[in-house]
């Protein structure tokens, strides 16, 4: 079965600095990662999704993730984190009729 | 991009009666959609697949009495939670696919039952 695990139940970086929220996964074949961002009492927002092509996928709002065939990671970054990023972060991984799984989730805490 | 809405956005509801949920896309046609539930700090529980003019797909533990899941139309798919039990408090999610790999996310609707 597919399953995406995030290690850490919270993330705190300071504003401006550089951000990382990891993911692992376990897939049988191909492995279709996606990160999603929830603010509180909302729904998820797409942020970006690796399909195939290049590691280094770039999505919304400045973020971007490296598919790690070896390491079997999809890691969430950000260069330069804002005290709104503030947010539940979601690591997912597509499941047979297209429905996705989703990790635990990541509190991430960016401070002034 | 999509838009999907939910109504409500919240409820509160007394123990054993039902309450019914709207996922609507609002600007596609989605023939599957899927009903999430989000405990507190938690992460998204997959509780069924609704496939457009068939019967709905639920995940094993789900209890598809009590989760009546009806997709009636290319833009609805309605939850309703039947007998509701303060336990099925909960942030209910619904989602359209939109492709193999994208769905869309509705704002969420916020069970409460007393």
């Amino acid at each position: 079965a597919q399953s995406v695990a995030q290690p850490e139940d919270q993330v705190n970086v300071a504003e401006g600095n550089p951000l990382t929220v990891k993911c692992t996964y376990s897939v049988s074949g191909n492995p279709y990662l996606f990160w999603y961002v929830q603010y509180p009492n909302r729904g998820l927002q797409f942020l970006l999704k690796y399909i195939t092509g290049d590691n280094l996928v770039k999505g919304s709002y400045g973020f971007e993730a490296e598919f790690n065939k070896s390491q079997t990671s999809f890691h969430l970054k950000k260069p330069s984190a804002l005290v709104s990023d503030s947010a539940l972060y979601f690591c997912a991984v597509r499941d047979y009729g297209d429905k996705l799984i989703f990790g635990t989730g990541t509190r991430l805490q960016v401070f002034p | 991009g999509a838009v999907v809405s939910q109504h409500p956005s919240r409820v509160i509801c007394k123990s054993g009666t039902s309450v019914k949920i709207e996922c609507r896309s609002l600007d596609f046609q989605a023939t599957t959609m899927f009903w999430y539930r989000q405990f507190p700090k938690k992460s998204l529980m997959l509780m069924a697949t609704s496939n457009e003019g068939s019967k709905a797909t639920y995940e094993q533990g789900v209890e598809k009495d009590k989760f009546l899941i009806n997709h009636a139309s290319l833009t609805l798919s309605t939850l309703t939670v039947t007998s509701a039990h303060p336990e099925d408090s909960s942030f209910y999610i619904c989602s359209a696919r939109v492709s193999a790999y994208e769905q869309y996310f509705g704002p969420g609707t916020r069970l409460t039952v007393t």
